[in-house]
C-alpha cells in the first residue's frame, strides 16, 4: 500500500520555467488536497479536489493551476516559476464523512513532499 | 472559516519531562481536529485525531490531547519526552465549509529536546 506517493522529489528551476508536480494516492480517497510549506508559516492551502472533475482554489492559488481527472491523480502546474515559488509542497488526500458516519472520517495522508527551488 | 493558532514557534524540554503543546482553534461547531508530526525532511505523520465522542484521545508514540470545548483548545501532551520526539508539531483543524471538508493547519510548534 503505497498511500500518497509524490514526484519529484527535488527539483530546481529558472525563472520563467514551467513544471508539473505529481501526485497519486492508491486509497480511493475522494478529496485532495496542495499545500506549501513554508519556514515558520505552516502549511498553506493552493488548491483542492472533492472528486474527480471537481477542483477549488485555496489560499493561496496565485502562479498555479490543478486539474483532476481521475480519482487517483492530482498534478499541479507552475506556469511561469517564480523565486516567491520556492518552498516544499505537500500533496494529501482524505475521505471525509459527515453526520452519522462522523466517526469514519479519515485523516489527511501526506506524501513526503516536493522541495522547489526556483534561482 | 476555520482557524488554528499554535501560540509557542519553539518550546525547550529536557528528555525525560512532560510535555504539553498548545492549539486553539476557531470554528462555531464541533470540529475535526488533529495533531501531525513532522520530522526533518520528511512528511507529516498522524499522531492522533478526535471527531466525536471521548475528549480524551490517545495517540501513537505515547502522545495524548484532550478536546475542551469551553477553551477551543486541543492541546498536545506526553508525560516524559524522548530525544526522538524532537520534530515540528502541527495542529489542525477540519470542519465542513460549503459541503467541502477542508484541513486548516497551523504555523507549528519546533519541539527541542536537551539531553
Amino acid at each position: 500500500n503505497a498511500g500518497v506517493t509524490q514526484t519529484p522529489k527535488f527539483r530546481i528551476l529558472k525563472i520563467g520555467q514551467s513544471m508539473t508536480l505529481q501526485c497519486t494516492q492508491d486509497m480511493n480517497h475522494n478529496y485532495m488536497y496542495w499545500y506549501r510549506q513554508d519556514p515558520g508559516m505552516g502549511l498553506k492551502l493552493i488548491y483542492y479536489s472533492v472528486g474527480a472533475g471537481i477542483t477549488d482554489k485555496g489560499e493561496v492559488p496565485n502562479g498555479y493551476n490543478v486539474s483532476r481527472s481521475t480519482t487517483e491523480d492530482f498534478p499541479l502546474r507552475l506556469e511561469l516559476a517564480a523565486p516567491s515559488q520556492t518552498s516544499v509542497y505537500f500533496c494529501a488526500s482524505s475521505y471525509p464523512r459527515t453526520g452519522t458516519y462522523r466517526s469514519m472520517n479519515t485523516e489527511a495522508f501526506f506524501g513526503q513532499g516536493t522541495r522547489l527551488t526556483v534561482v | 472559516a476555520q482557524s488554528v493558532t499554535q501560540p509557542d514557534i519553539h518550546i525547550t524540554v529536557s528528555e525525560g519531562a512532560s510535555l504539553e503543546l498548545r492549539c486553539n482553534y476557531s470554528y462555531g461547531a464541533t470540529p475535526y481536529l488533529f495533531w501531525y508530526v513532522q520530522s526533518p525532511g520528511q512528511g507529516l505523520q498522524l499522531l492522533l485525531k478526535y471527531f466525536s465522542g471521548d475528549t480524551l484521545v490517545q495517540g501513537i508514540k505515547g502522545f495524548e490531547a484532550e478536546f475542551k470545548r469551553s477553551q477551543s483548545s486541543f492541546n498536545l501532551r506526553k508525560p516524559s519526552v524522548h530525544w526522538s520526539d524532537a520534530a515540528e508539531y502541527f495542529c489542525a483543524v477540519g470542519a465542513p465549509s460549503g459541503g467541502s471538508y477542508i484541513p486548516t493547519f497551523g504555523r507549528g510548534t519546533s519541539l527541542i529536546v536537551h539531553p
